[in-house]
């Protein structure tokens, strides 16, 4: 059974840093493309960031470009997401995802890990 | 960068009604990887179709998905208790990965 588990979340002040986890188990991690997407109260899903299953080549959304860094550990079989220069519009439920092996469709989610941004 | 459009906003129907979902792309998506996603409050999001018309592991048959063009349509055959929810679609040709604002299939 797929499980992803997130952790890492709370609250940060505007400027701070938070670094998210997320555990990945019941599939073979190192063979997929990983996902972060993230949910703001109340609005709809927003794409944040991808990693190939390698860790060589990521994306990211013009949002969070230059501030956020995905990255894995396929020894750990952990996906990260390393969040720099936090600001309120950032505050979300964020989850990760394994992709399809057909393409970077999210096929399995966890259940998500709320970061509030607020002095 | 795609912009998805997803429409009608709000959608609501009683049980054993036909629901009608759409989702538009400003331009060709490749290989028409385009995705829909069912949400219920509280609850990570859960896959139904990829690849515009291919139903993920375990979703039944009354939920189904076509593309004319850049015109991407998820139907719903005849809603049950548990199909009120909120929908999105996503493309994942390429980055980025763009979800639609998604509709919202409510009990009239």
């Amino acid at each position: 059974e797929v499980q992803l588990l997130e952790s890492g979340g709370g609250l940060v002040q505007p400027g701070g840093s938070l670094r998210l986890s997320c555990a990945a188990s019941g599939f073979t991690f190192s063979a997929y493309a990983m996902s972060w997407v993230r949910q703001a109260p109340g609005e709809g899903l927003e794409w944040v960031s991808l990693i190939r299953y390698t860790g060589v080549d990521t994306y990211y959304a013009d949002s969070v470009k230059g501030r956020f860094t995905i990255s894995r550990d396929n020894s750990k079989n952990t996906l990260y997401l390393q969040m720099n220069g936090l600001r309120a519009e950032d505050t979300a439920i964020y989850y990760c995802a394994k992709t399809h092996n057909n393409g970077w469709v999210s096929d399995y989610w966890g259940q998500g890990t709320l970061v509030t941004v607020s002095s | 960068e795609i912009v998805l459009t997803q429409s009608p906003g709000t959608l609501s129907l009683s049980p054993g009604e036909r629901a009608t979902l759409s989702c538009r792309a400003r331009q060709t998506i490749s290989r028409n990887y385009l995705a829909w996603y069912q949400q219920k409050p509280g609850q990570a999001p859960r896959l139904l179709i990829y690849g515009a018309s291919s139903r993920a592991t375990g979703i039944p048959d009354r939920f189904s998905g076509s593309v004319s063009g850049t015109d991407f349509t998820l139907t719903i055959s005849r809603l049950e208790p548990e199909d009120f929810a909120m929908y999105y679609c996503q493309k994942y040709d390429k980055s980025p990965l763009t979800f639609g604002g998604g509709t919202r299939v409510e009990i009239k």
